[in-house]
Formats: C-alpha cells, sequence, structure tokens
C-alpha cells in the first residue's frame, strides 16, 4: 500500500526566512513524488515532480530514498508562496493507472 | 483554451436529491480521474477511468456512478444526496510524459 505522511498541518514563517515542508512516503515499489500547491479556492496545480529535478518558484525539493522523504524547500519564503501544499505519490503502471495518493495537506503561511 | 472544465462551479441541494457533476479536457489524455476533498481538505481519489473504461473504484459508496460518454469528458452522478456528500469534487487527467495530473476547478457540492 502506498502512504504519504505531511507531519504539520499548519506552517508559519516570516518572509524573507527559509521553509521546508516535510513529506515522507512509504511504498513499495519505485515511487513518483510531486508537490502540488493549491492557493486560496483554487485548483491544484503541479509545484514540482522529481523526475525533472527543477526548480520553480524557488521552491526545490530531493527525493531521499534512504529515508523516504520527499521534503519541499526554499530558502527565502515570500507572502504570495502562502498556499495549501499537497505531496503525492504515483503508482506510475500497474493495476493502479497513475493513482496519487495525497499527503493531509500543509498550510503555509508567510508574514509579511 | 482551460484545460480542465468542470461544471457546475458550485452546487447547493437537498438531501435525497440526484445531481451530476460534467468535468471535459482538452488535453488529449487517456486517463481521467474524480477526487474528494472534505472539510478538513484531505484530498482522496474515488474514480479513474481509461479511454473509457473504468479502472480504479476505491470503495466510494455505489450511489456516486461516473460516467465517460468518451475520453475527453468524465461525469459523475450522486443519487440521494446525504449531507456527507458536502465536498469540494476535483476532476483531473493524467498526462503521459511525466505521469502527472492536470486538475479542474472543482466543483463545491453543498448538501442541505
Amino acid at each position: 500500500a502506498q502512504r504519504v505522511t505531511q507531519p504539520e498541518k499548519l506552517l508559519s514563517v516570516f518572509k524573507g526566512a527559509p521553509v521546508e515542508l516535510k513529506c515522507n512516503y512509504s511504498y513499495s515499489g519505485s515511487p513518483e513524488l510531486f508537490w502540488y500547491v493549491q492557493y486560496s479556492r483554487q485548483r491544484l496545480q503541479l509545484l514540482l515532480r522529481h523526475i525533472s529535478r527543477e526548480s520553480i518558484k524557488g521552491f526545490t525539493a530531493d527525493l531521499n530514498k534512504g529515508e523516504t522523504s520527499f521534503h519541499l524547500k526554499k530558502p527565502f519564503a515570500q507572502e504570495e508562496d502562502s498556499a495549501m501544499y499537497y505531496c503525492a505519490l504515483s503508482n506510475a503502471g500497474g493495476t493502479s493507472y497513475g493513482k496519487l495518493t495525497f499527503g493531509q495537506g500543509t498550510i503555509l503561511t508567510v508574514h509579511p | 483554451d482551460t484545460a480542465v472544465s468542470q461544471t457546475p462551479k458550485y452546487l447547493v441541494t437537498q438531501m435525497g436529491n440526484d445531481k451530476s457533476i460534467k468535468c471535459e479536457q482538452n488535453l488529449g489524455h487517456d486517463t481521467m480521474y474524480w477526487y474528494k476533498q472534505d472539510s478538513k481538505k484531505f484530498l482522496k481519489i474515488m474514480f479513474s477511468y481509461n479511454n473509457k473504461e473504468l479502472i480504479i473504484n476505491e470503495t466510494v459508496p455505489n450511489r456516486f456512478s461516473p460516467k465517460s460518454p468518451d475520453k475527453a469528458h468524465l461525469n459523475l452522478h450522486i443519487n440521494s444526496l446525504e449531507l456527507g456528500d458536502s465536498a469540494v469534487y476535483f476532476c483531473a487527467s493524467r498526462g503521459t510524459k511525466y505521469n502527472e495530473q492536470f486538475f479542474g476547478p472543482g466543483t463545491r457540492l453543498t448538501v442541505l
């Protein structure tokens, strides 16, 4: 079974401070991991995918298979980063056809 | 040029009624999904269709019946609505390059 855990429901930082949103997963196969962001009352948008190792809006995330983690980081938070962040795991093939299993979400608030 | 669209955006109805939510994607994807986001913002998959065929049914009550008339559309019909069905329902479709999913704007269902 696949499972995603985001231990922090709420995270508050001040503008310009570093931010790290934690994500741990359990999965018996080779996972595909994503971070999605949901701004207030909007649709979910893909922020990052581990496979492409990119930086979007200053955010990065590294897959650590030893620690089964995929933490999201940004060195200097901005007020516009305030949103709900979801870590998600996908089973690309097999019988699950890429269904996403989401963590519980972390609400990030960046104060001025 | 909206990629994934849903109608209606808001739906307020009485307990016991039957209602439908429609989803359309113009991305040419083969796989589509319905997710439910509850009042605690927890996201959970409900159904998935691949090329009009049901492939995931995550122990959803049989009052919920998805229908895919073609691979660009996935509708959700709900019979005998209950208070607990109040939630935001998101439709999504899956790309083939990186297995990422693209989400619709959501339908906020309120059952009174």
